[in-house]
């Protein structure tokens, strides 16, 4: 799997209901970033935690890392129809060389919400 | 605080022509970054660059890509002679001189480029 791999592809919930999405990476991270993008849109920055940082809270949002796994989970609380997006998690490794100054990206999860 | 400001949203070129994507900075930002994403997939790094210097283009194409940030305006990401396989969206992010290891960058709209 590639760096930056989330968890499911796809998920389909109804309004109201807790959202999860997962994001696996392979290398050491400096830190790990939520984008969200709706259709044909460009990403809005959603939250940063550092490779320190077990989990952060903004809002609705909750995110948490574990480095020991290379994993970390989105949770949306209290879901919206307008919470309808695209979510990629992407990471930051400037050891890792190769790209080392850009964001590695995943194909993102895209999350549907029922109302 | 206007955001970061890319031009066009849409780009229609034929194959052969070339294409140039233009990029505004948040106001502040001296790191600009270019990425690609593919339908479907997500955004993949193309290159970074600050003031008058790339800093690192791994993620660039060798042939028919370049770009640049001179000292003054936009920074331009150019395509020569496009092929099909260019169709993308084409997003730029920029981020502060302070974010240091943080490299918390914030996203453009994006050009959408079509090749015909």
């Amino acid at each position: 799997s590639q760096q930056g791999e989330e968890d499911p592809q796809a998920l389909s919930i109804q309004e109201g209901e807790n959202a999860t999405m997962n994001c696996s990476y392979k290398t050491s991270i400096n830190n790990l970033q939520w984008y969200r993008q709706n259709s044909g849109r460009g990403l809005v920055h959603l939250i940063l935690i550092r490779s320190n940082e077990r989990e952060k809270h903004s809002g609705r949002l909750r995110v948490t890392l574990d480095t020991s796994k290379k994993s970390s989970s989105l949770l949306i609380t209290a879901s919206r129809a307008a919470d309808t997006a695209s979510y990629f998690c992407a990471t930051y490794s400037p050891y890792s060389g190769g790209g080392a100054d850009g964001l590695t990206f995943g194909k993102g999860t895209h999350l549907i919400i029922q109302p | 605080n206007a955001g970061v400001m890319q031009n066009p949203r849409h780009l229609v070129r034929r194959r052969g022509q070339e294409a140039r994507l233009r990029c505004s900075p948040m106001k502040g930002h001296s790191h600009v970054y270019w990425y690609r994403q593919l339908p479907e997939e997500g955004l993949k790094f193309m290159v970074y660059l600050q003031k008058e210097n790339i800093i690192d283009e791994s993620g660039m194409p060798k042939e028919r890509f370049s770009a640049e940030f001179p000292k003054e305006g936009p920074s331009i990401l150019r395509i020569q002679q496009v092929v099909r396989g260019d169709s993308a969206a084409y997003f730029c992010a920029s981020s502060p001189p302070t974010s240091g290891a943080l490299n918390e960058q914030f996203f453009g709209p994006g050009t959408r480029l079509t090749v015909l």
